[in-house]
């Protein structure tokens, strides 16, 4: 059975840059016809996509972000990270992430990032 | 990019009743749709995929149906455990995107 689990700080200052990773067990980030992905959940509000890679690397961003947002996978540690630059208020969310193969089957707990100074 | 939107925001039921609220994409989306359940301080959990597939380990009173633009996600017999709030998510075209969700609360 897959566990994801996301790691990083909770608390990021403005302008500076978001960083988390998420850890994956019971399954391979480069094996199968999976996407790894991070959704990001804003407090009270709707679900929101950022980004996804795929097992061979490839990676698609939404591109209401694109320009901030990187996503990589580490294959020695079965991990994949978020990077998103110059955050503010608004990207102060519950970031999640996820597997999907037509549908996000398996999900991280999430982790709450707050952007402030 | 695709909009989904939900109605209602906010049902009020009671147990046992059956609901059925809607999702409506901008663009058709053929069949691609997803359904999801959220508790408070949960992740979402995957209910229908594919429109109106069950994902294994969902109870059946819960279904889905449509295609193109509009679809129904229904609850034949309210439970318990099933307050919550409810997404459609369209994996039609990228970006992906999700409704802004409908929470079904206790009358």
């Amino acid at each position: 059975q897959v566990q994801l689990q996301e790691s990083g700080p909770g608390l990021v200052k403005p302008s500076q840059i978001l960083s988390l990773m998420c850890t994956v067990s019971g399954d391979s980030i480069t094996s199968g016809s999976y996407y790894w992905t991070w959704i990001r959940q804003p407090a009270g509000k709707g679900l929101e996509w950022i980004g996804r890679m795929y097992t061979s690397g490839s990676t698609q961003y939404n591109p209401s972000l694109e320009s901030r947002v990187t996503i990589s996978g580490d294959t020695s540690k079965n991990q994949f990270s978020l990077k998103l630059s110059s955050v503010t208020a608004a990207d102060t969310a519950v970031y999640y992430c996820a597997r999907e193969n037509w549908k996000f089957d398996s999900w991280g707990q999430g982790t709450l990032v707050t952007v402030s100074s | 990019d695709i909009q989904m939107t939900q109605s209602p925001s906010t049902l009020s039921a009671s147990v046992g009743d059956r609901v059925t609220f809607t999702c409506r994409a901008s663009l058709s989306i053929s069949r691609s749709l997803v359904w999801y359940q959220q508790k408070p301080g949960r992740a979402p959990k995957v209910l229908i995929y594919q429109a109106s597939t069950l994902e294994s380990g969902v109870p059946s009173r819960f279904s889905g149906s449509g295609s193109g633009t509009e679809f129904t996600l229904t609850i034949s017999s309210l439970q318990p455990d099933d307050f919550a709030t409810y997404y459609c998510q369209q994996n039609n075209n990228l970006p992906l995107s999700f409704g802004g969700g409908t929470k079904v609360e206790i009358k």
